[in-house]
């Protein structure tokens, strides 16, 4: 069985600061994938990053990049320079040998002006 | 470009009524999948299918039939609607269980009373 883990309800971050969302996993599998997805206030499912458990570089997508620590098992997106637009629920996910994506209970984060 | 699409966006239903969610995808997809979201929680699965004429349950499927007789199409009947069944619903599809990100569908608001 595979389970996620984001243990920060919500978060709060200035405009043009950088931020961490948190994201651990579970899995027995040794190759699995790592997805962020972003989910705005109009309730849409965005996807925005994605790291292969055999990945050797930490993946990065424009402003968004994922801290990829195998051996502790955590997978955590770091937006950088924050803006308003990212004001949104964030969900991290995962699937791993033949299952299908499971999520965690997601991060509300808002950032202010 | 289509993407995912999900019909009804919204929808009331009466206890015990029964309904029919639609999703179809032009993608050529084989996997698609319906996720429930109950508020500030994350994705449950409800059902998946790995391809046409093939369904199994995920790890909400009570109250829910699928059917799967095409590639495109992937809709989701309740049966018996309860109060319990109040969420909103997303319809997603993906290329293999292998670790390509899922798109999903704007999603469906359903409410039970």
């Amino acid at each position: 069985a595979q389970k996620i883990t984001q243990t920060q309800p919500g978060m709060f971050v200035q405009e043009k600061e950088a931020v961490t969302l948190d994201c651990t996993y579970d899995t027995s599998d040794q190759s699995y994938g790592l997805f962020w997805y972003k989910q705005p206030s109009s309730g849409e499912m965005i996807f925005l990053i994605y790291q292969g458990s055999y990945d050797e570089q930490n993946a990065t997508e424009g402003r968004y990049s994922l801290n990829f620590q195998k051996a502790r098992k955590s997978a955590n997106l770091v937006i950088s320079a924050s803006q308003l637009g990212d004001s949104a629920m964030y969900f991290c996910a995962m699937r791993s040998g033949y299952s299908t994506l499971t999520f965690g209970k997601g991060t509300m984060l808002l950032v202010s002006p | 470009n289509a993407g995912v699409t999900q019909t009804p966006k919204f929808r009331i239903l009466k206890i015990g009524q029964s309904m029919t969610l639609q999703c179809t995808q032009d993608m050529n997809h084989n996997y698609m999948y319906w996720y429930r979201q109950d508020p500030g929680m994350g994705l449950k699965l409800i059902y998946y299918s790995v391809g046409a004429g093939i369904t199994d349950k995920g790890e909400v499927p009570n109250g829910y039939n699928v059917s799967r007789s095409t590639t495109e199409d992937f809709p989701l009947r309740l049966e018996l609607a309860a109060p319990s069944q109040t969420s909103v619903y997303f319809c997603a599809s993906s290329y293999t269980v292998g670790y390509t990100e899922a798109f999903f569908g704007q999603g469906t608001r359903l409410t039970v009373v």
